[in-house]
Formats: structure tokens, C-alpha cells, sequence
């Protein structure tokens, strides 16, 4: 059984496109992630929902916007794609918000045309 | 602010040849350390977590120490199938933040 769970695994489009990627864990924890790992491998954090709350809103695009219809979803809507967002998007899920270690699923790669 | 830094950024060993990763941090206080594997074109896997210095995890081939200001990552005898990016991270010190993570660790065991 896959614990977390993204869609889709490839996503390629142009510049300016409106893309949507979904994310679902089946772990029963409260809290979810989106991080993008950049071609040098670093993750990097850009939102957290603890209970569906937005607790990690780091320092991104206003194009990036998540969405979490409840405690086992979380999507990521992103606007007017541009170059720079191309990347790796990796979901994550935990049990709680601090010390307890994250889940991630295997990762959506955008390429932008 | 949270700082993890791995080394070596890549290291290639013979198979069945021991070695050591490391992941130094500055904290502002030692809350815990995991541990990840991630293999291309997977998401990181969990493998340890460490929550007080001297604290020790063992799992087939891999072994991770804690001290106050680095862990190790101990791999005996590797076969092949170890191959992968090693990453380590740190949890925050409040449900506000996320987990910092090093750069990882490429590593590549050759037949």
C-alpha cells in the first residue's frame, strides 16, 4: 500500500499554464508538506497544514497556492507557470508538526516548456 | 537559524568497504536528527531517527551515531544496493517551521 501518494509522477507544459498537483496519505497523520528539491538536490520547504490549518507559508510565489480539503489531502495549484518553477515537488506527511520524522511521497517533476 | 551540513558531498566505495558519513548542525538546542535515503527519481525514505547524543540506531548495514553537534552514518561492508543519496535533517524547535536538511550525500557502491 503506498503511505503517501502524489499525482501526476510527470508534468510537462508551457510557460504560462495553470497545472495542479494532488497529493494523499493513508498514514492517518495530521500534518502534510510540499517541499521542492532544485537540480541540486536540496528540499526546500513551502507549505505545511497541520488539521487543514496553513502553519508553514514560507517565502514563495503568490502563484503557489496549496489547498487541503481535509487531513489526508494536500494540493498544490500553481499559476502562470514560469521557467524557474521547473523542479522536483515532493509531498510529506507526519504525525504532529515538530520532532516526529516526515513521510514523503516519490516526487512530481515539472518541466516547463 | 537551523544549519545542516553533509560530507563528503559523494563518495564511492568498493564493495565491502566500510565508511562514514557525516552531518554536523548548529542548533539552538539538539531536538533529534533523522535520517533519509533517497534513491533517483524516489522521495527520501526514512531511516532513523536519533534523539539524544550517544544514542545509537542500527539497521543491516547501516548504523547511526549521535553527538551534541554531529551524527555519523556508519556503512559496513556495503553491497551495491546501498547506492543512493544519504540526507540527514533536523526538526524545529516549534511546529511553525519545517525540517532543515542537508544536502545529502552521494553515495556509490561499485561491484
Amino acid at each position: 500500500d503506498t503511505a503517501v501518494s502524489q499525482t501526476p509522477k510527470y508534468l510537462v507544459t508551457q510557460m504560462g499554464n495553470d497545472k495542479s498537483i494532488k497529493c494523499e496519505q493513508n498514514l492517518g497523520h495530521d500534518t502534510m508538506y510540499w517541499y521542492k528539491q532544485d537540480s541540486k538536490k536540496f528540499l526546500k520547504i513551502m507549505f505545511s497544514y497541520n488539521n487543514k490549518e496553513l502553519i508553514i507559508n514560507e517565502t514563495v510565489p503568490n502563484r503557489f497556492s496549496p489547498k487541503s480539503p481535509d487531513k489526508a489531502h494536500l494540493n498544490l495549484h500553481i499559476n502562470s507557470l514560469e521557467l524557474g518553477d521547473s523542479a522536483v515537488y515532493f509531498c510529506a506527511s507526519s504525525r504532529g508538526t515538530s520532532n516526529q520524522p516526515q513521510h514523503f511521497g516519490d516526487g512530481t517533476r515539472l518541466s516547463i516548456l | 537559524e537551523d544549519q545542516v551540513t553533509q560530507s563528503p558531498e559523494a563518495l564511492r566505495l568498493q564493495e565491502g568497504e566500510s565508511s562514514s558519513l557525516n552531518c554536523s548542525y548548529t542548533v539552538s538546542g539538539l531536538r533529534g536528527l533523522f535520517w533519509y535515503r533517497q534513491d533517483p527519481g524516489k522521495g527520501p525514505e526514512f531511516l532513523f531517527t536519533l534523539y539524544s547524543a550517544g544514542e545509537e540506531k542500527e539497521k543491516e548495514r547501516l548504523k547511526a551515531t549521535l553527538t551534541k553537534k554531529e551524527s555519523f552514518l556508519h556503512i559496513t561492508a556495503p553491497k551495491p544496493e546501498d547506492s543512493a543519496t544519504y540526507l540527514c535533517a533536523v526538526p524545529p524547535d516549534t511546529g511553525r517551521r519545517a525540517l532543515t536538511f542537508g544536502s545529502g550525500t552521494r553515495l556509490q557502491v561499485q561491484p
